[in-house]
């Protein structure tokens, strides 16, 4: 069985400050992970994952996620957040494909919203 | 290269009716997803083919969805008789399977709005 936990609903930064969306993952297996991010009436987009190769993994807008697997966290972060970051961002966790052919849980999404 | 396509778009209909979505994959991806995405929630996994057999329907309701996925390409969903619970935003996924094993990331369609009244 696998899950997922998004500590946080609802993230506020101004912007140019930092991001932080917390992730802690549960798996029976050694998981392959993924930040998806959606933006209003948009599809789901992938920002990064990580499968099982570089545990510091770097995605797209700036956006990066260290996997730790002593804490089964998968943050993400970014440096200085911009006003178009504001959207709803998951974490999803993959099983290996060769047992349960790469079945997706998503948490329960976080919104970030950012100031001016 | 194209995405996933779905549609429609939008659906509005009284409970009890019935409906029905489209969803097309990236052409060559075996695993084609549906998700039912509740507003404030995240999405919650219905069914998931690999090629044209079901992997997971454990979440799925039976007694009043279905999904089928002829020639392991097109998929559809059915829901008959809707009810006003069944009132989400429907998301189709595909992911491609490499003969070295494993999958690549899943990519996602614009998703069908459907509101039951």
């Amino acid at each position: 069985a696998q899950s997922v936990t998004q500590l946080d609903s609802h993230v506020s930064v101004s912007e140019g400050t930092p991001v932080l969306l917390r992730c802690n993952y549960s798996s029976s297996y050694s998981p392959s992970l993924f930040w998806y991010v959606q933006h209003p009436n948009k599809g789901l987009q992938l920002l990064l994952k990580y499968t099982s190769a570089a545990t510091l993994v770097k995605g797209i807008n700036g956006f990066e996620a260290e996997f730790k697997k002593s804490e089964t966290s998968f943050h993400l972060t970014k440096p200085s957040a911009h006003m178009s970051d504001a959207a709803e961002y998951f974490c999803v966790v993959r099983s290996p494909g060769g047992t349960s052919y790469g079945k997706l849980t998503f948490g329960q999404g976080t919104i970030l919203t950012v100031h001016p | 290269e194209a995405g996933v396509a779905q549609s429609p778009r939008y659906k509005i209909i009284e409970k009890r009716q019935s409906v029905a979505f489209w969803c097309n994959p990236i052409s060559g991806h075996a695993t084609l997803y549906w998700y039912q995405q509740i507003l404030g929630q995240g999405p919650k996994l219905l069914i998931q083919f690999q090629n044209n057999g079901v992997v997971d329907d454990s979440q799925l309701p039976k007694d009043r969805f279905s999904a089928e996925r002829l020639k392991g390409v097109d998929s559809t969903l059915k829901i008959q008789p809707a009810k006003l619970e069944d009132s989400a935003v429907y998301l189709c996924a595909s992911s491609y399977s490499p003969k070295t094993g494993g999958e690549t990331e899943a990519f996602f369609g614009q998703g069908t709005r459907l509101t039951v009244v």
